[in-house]
């Protein structure tokens, strides 16, 4: 049974500061990986998706990257602003089973 | 992209009572569509999983007499809540998954369910 875990639950930093968050998956036979924002009491915001077969995706000021024979992938987020300030969710979807999720990470960007 | 509705966005109710989620899929058809609960500063969790015209498959730990699930259409799923108690009180996420994309899941804005 698939089981994603992100590091770490929660991080503080100073306005300005380029960060990155990490996702592990135990099983390796995905057919995508996803990473989401969720502001408090709201739903999910789609951010990046990568596909199994490829090893980043980038939009503005986010990277995500995928390494697939080691389940693992990181959210690279460049000069944080205090507006980046969510829980950012890993997502893995694995055959024609649903997305499974990891706890989040609980990210405030301090001005 | 496609776009998955729920309605309501928000509902408060007495205990005892049953309280009716719909989750709509407005420009696809969804074959598959699941719902998540969500407790404050948690994850989502998996509760059910459901094909059109078929029942649907519930995740351990959750009762299926306590929250109905129907799928009767390839647009509409609704997620009953019967005989809520204050433990039920969540965040409940629809998510729909269509035919023609079989790796993609689309969410729906969240309810909120009180109940006190």
């Amino acid at each position: 049974k698939q089981e994603v875990t992100q590091i770490p639950a929660a991080l503080s930093v100073p306005e300005g500061e380029n960060l990155v968050l990490n996702c592990s998956f135990t099983d390796s036979a995905i057919y995508n990986l996803q990473w989401f924002r969720q502001d408090p009491g709201k739903g999910l915001t789609s951010l990046l998706l990568i596909q199994s077969s490829q090893r980043e995706q980038t939009s503005g000021r986010l990277n995500a990257s995928l390494d697939k024979s080691s389940g693992r992938s990181t959210l690279y987020i460049a000069a944080s602003q205090p507006g980046d300030s969510a829980t950012y969710l890993c997502a893995v979807l694995s055959g024609n089973t649903p997305l499974v999720f990891g706890k989040g990470t609980r990210l405030s960007v301090i001005a | 992209g496609a776009v998955v509705s729920q309605h309501p966005s928000r509902v408060i109710c007495k205990s005892g009572t049953s309280v009716k989620i719909e989750c709509r899929s407005l420009d696809f058809q969804a074959t598959t569509m699941f719902w998540y609960r969500q407790f404050p500063k948690q994850s989502l969790m998996l509760m059910a999983t459901s094909n059109e015209g078929s029942k649907a498959t519930y995740e351990q730990g959750v009762e299926k007499d306590k929250f109905l699930i129907n799928h009767a259409s390839l647009t509409l799923s609704t997620l009953t809540v019967t005989s809520a108690h204050p433990e039920d009180s969540s965040f409940y996420i629809c998510s729909a998954r269509g035919q023609g994309a079989p790796d993609t899941q689309y969410f729906g804005p969240g309810t909120r369910l009180t109940v006190l």
